[in-house]
């Protein structure tokens, strides 16, 4: 069954610091997604991505946040300069024709920003 | 703005019994419903959509519920494993998804 890949599993990085949490959806999925879960709290939108444009953001996704497609597989979300308020679980998405259905999600990156 | 919210954040069941988990919601222009299933440590795994122009439709072992008069939404899980103990999701689609805040289900033996 396919699936969402996410790397890596946890990234430790100081306050300050750019971080780079990659995936790669679904291959013939057309819609991309990051979301993101503070421990014990629920999931967030961050930023919806399609035809190498960001669709929707959340006030989360601030300047400091950005998405890229460098390539036809891989989708990356990189933070400029951590905050300790970004540690959480990141979650890749994708889903396939329609924008916020059935998205399917990777394992997610644990960052701790420290 | 929209908000989803769940009934309880704990529901426990033994093994073999239906379990019910309830989510409530505030956006009446919704139309897309979502149901996920979270393991501990994995990301939320897709268990059954419903959309605003049907009121129930089932899966394998479970169904949704969608109750537009009152905006309540639920997943019933028949007979329920060890294997369904999660935190579930409900989430609301618009221009994005709108998660609500989880259910634990613990089932014992």
């Amino acid at each position: 069954e396919p699936e969402v890949t996410q790397t890596p599993s946890h990234q430790v990085t100081q306050m300050g610091q750019e971080v780079i949490l990659r995936c790669v959806p679904i291959s013939n999925h057309l819609y991309f997604y990051w979301y993101r879960q503070i421990l014990g709290q629920k999931v967030e939108f961050l930023v919806s991505f399609y035809n190498n444009e960001i669709s929707e953001k959340s006030e989360i996704f601030d300047d400091q946040f950005s998405v890229e497609r460098p390539d036809g597989s891989n989708f990356t979300l990189k933070i400029r300069s951590t905050k300790l308020e970004d540690s959480a679980m990141y979650f890749c998405a994708s889903s396939g024709t329609v924008p916020n259905e059935k998205l399917f999600f990777g394992s997610g990156t644990q960052l701790s920003v420290l | 703005g929209e908000s989803v919210g769940l009934h309880l954040p704990t529901l426990s069941v033994q093994e073999g019994d239906n379990s019910i988990i309830n989510c409530a919601y505030s956006n009446s222009a919704s139309d897309y419903f979502i149901w996920y299933k979270q393991e501990s440590g994995k990301g939320p795994q897709f268990i059954i959509d419903i959309r605003s122009n049907m009121d129930k439709r089932q899966g394998q072992r479970v169904t949704v519920l969608l109750n537009k008069t009152v905006k309540h939404l639920s997943l019933q899980i028949a007979a329920t494993q060890p294997g369904d103990s999660a935190v579930y999701f409900c989430a609301l689609g618009t221009d994005k998804l709108i998660f609500g805040t989880g259910t634990r289900l613990q089932v014992f033996p």
